[in-house]
């Protein structure tokens, strides 16, 4: 069964500096991956995804992830936080092919400060 | 076009208590999916329709949750009676047959048992 770990519960960054969440997966196949934020008193949204093809993948509101598939990491970066990107960030990997079961990770917490 | 939408947003209960969580897809979604967080904890996978059929009910903790989706529309998620443990955040969410991966997610239903 596939499995996510996203080593950090909270990050605090400055506004304005760059940011890295980590997420690393287990699964056997070529997965599908995701990166959801959750704003406070919102659903989740989709930020981006990999399914196939080039590695780095550009996503909304100035994120990107790189996919590795030698190290199973999908790491999410933004070069410059903005306050209104405090939010919970979950990685997730689905199964490719079949009814895509989605595996969440445990999320983390990202908060700015001035 | 609307979104994800369930109902409540809050619901709190005494223990012994019966809930039903409703949830709306996204017109024209097959796939439906039930999630729930506990707080501190990932995003757990309950179960997933195709239409009206349960393709996969691995998820559900035990038998004091009922999810029907009659008419292959909209879903109900029951629990009765509810337990303390059973408190956390629920999460729908849908899918098209013929877009692969993303899951559109609702703004999810909290569910207290006091």
């Amino acid at each position: 069964a596939q499995s996510v770990t996203q080593p950090d519960i909270h990050i605090t960054v400055s506004e304005g500096a760059s940011l890295e969440l980590r997420c690393n997966y287990s699964y056997g196949a070529t997965p599908y991956l995701f990166w959801y934020v959750q704003s406070p008193g919102q659903g989740l949204q989709l930020l981006l995804k990999y399914f196939s093809g080039d590695t780095l993948v550009q996503g909304i509101k100035g994120f990107e992830a790189e996919f590795k598939r030698s190290q199973s990491s999908f790491n999410l970066r933004k070069p410059s936080v903005h306050w209104s990107d405090a939010a919970e960030y979950f990685c997730a990997v689905g199964i490719s092919g079949g009814y895509q079961k989605v595996t969440f990770g445990i999320g983390t917490k990202l908060q700015v400060i001035p | 076009e609307a979104g994800v939408t369930q109902f409540p947003s809050h619901s709190v209960i005494e223990k012994g208590q019966t809930v039903t969580l409703r949830c709306d897809p996204i017109s024209g979604h097959d796939n439906l999916y039930w999630y729930r967080r506990v707080m501190g904890k990932e995003i757990k996978f309950l179960l997933h329709f195709v239409k009206e059929s349960k393709q996969d009910e691995s998820g559900m903790p035990n038998n004091r949750f009922l999810a029907e989706r009659t008419g292959g529309t909209y879903s109900t998620l029951k629990v009765q009676p509810a337990e303390l443990e059973d408190s956390g955040v629920y999460f729908c969410a849908s899918r098209s047959t013929f877009e692969t991966g993303e899951l559109f997610f609702g703004e999810g239903s909290r569910l207290t048992v006091l």
